[in-house]
């Protein structure tokens, strides 16, 4: 079947320094994309989420790029703070139907103070 | 709001007992989720309410798994009897809406010894 994965299990920087956590995702059905950041002993927590009409969607400090032509999605933390450390997961939702979060295995960020 | 509410916070109990985890989901929202999560399989669906109604339990491992959903403010999910590989951290996740972010609770984590 098809599913979400991830290119980086582990991603390590240093304070301040950008961060680009990868996703790609081979369902083309998908038209709803959502990031979560995972700290340890909590829940998945939303961080930003973009649809299928665009290719770029900007928050604080983060920014989601979708590129749908090869089915790749990034997360960009900008001047990453050790605060930012956790596990980052990509969700899927498939448009059409009940738009059921699918999720990718996760990126692990290590950010050195 | 408080958000998702899930109980226990942790649950260890022997092999062949019953265990029940409990979500209380956000106020309002319609979607209800039930999640597993392990190192092995990472983030994995168990099953889907929306209005109460069970409209995806294809990711339920097996009949010895069941969810209810009673009300709009309240779900479980048993485990008949527990198994070892049964023990991993279990998520509650509701959402207000199809193409929406979810909301997770801060999850179970079930130990069976």
């Amino acid at each position: 079947g098809e599913s979400v994965g991830l290119h980086l299990p582990t991603l390590s920087v240093q304070e301040g320094d950008n961060s680009i956590i990868n996703c790609a995702y081979s369902n083309s059905a998908s038209d709803y994309f959502i990031w979560y950041k995972q700290e340890s002993g909590k829940g998945p927590q939303f961080i930003i989420d973009i649809r299928s009409n665009m290719d770029k969607r900007q928050g604080q400090r983060v920014t989601v790029l979708l590129n749908k032509t090869v089915k790749h999605l990034s997360l960009q933390i900008a001047a990453t703070q050790p605060g930012d450390s956790a596990v980052y997961f990509c969700a899927e939702n498939i448009g059409g139907g009940s738009y059921i979060p699918t999720f990718g295995r996760g990126t692990s960020l290590i950010v050195h103070p | 709001d408080a958000g998702v509410i899930q109980s226990p916070r942790h649950e260890v109990t022997e092999m062949g007992q019953e265990v029940t985890l409990r979500c209380k989901p956000i106020s309002g929202h319609n979607s209800l989720f039930w999640y597993r999560q392990t190192m092995m399989r990472g983030l994995e669906l168990l099953i889907y309410f929306n209005n109460n109604v069970p409209i995806d339990d294809s990711g339920m491992p097996e009949d010895r798994f069941s969810a209810k959903m009673p009300n709009a403010s309240f779900s479980t999910l048993k485990i008949q009897p527990s198994e070892p590989r049964d023990s991993a951290v279990y998520f509650c996740a509701s959402r207000q809406g199809e193409g929406t972010e979810a909301f997770f609770g801060q999850g179970t984590r079930l130990t069976v010894v």
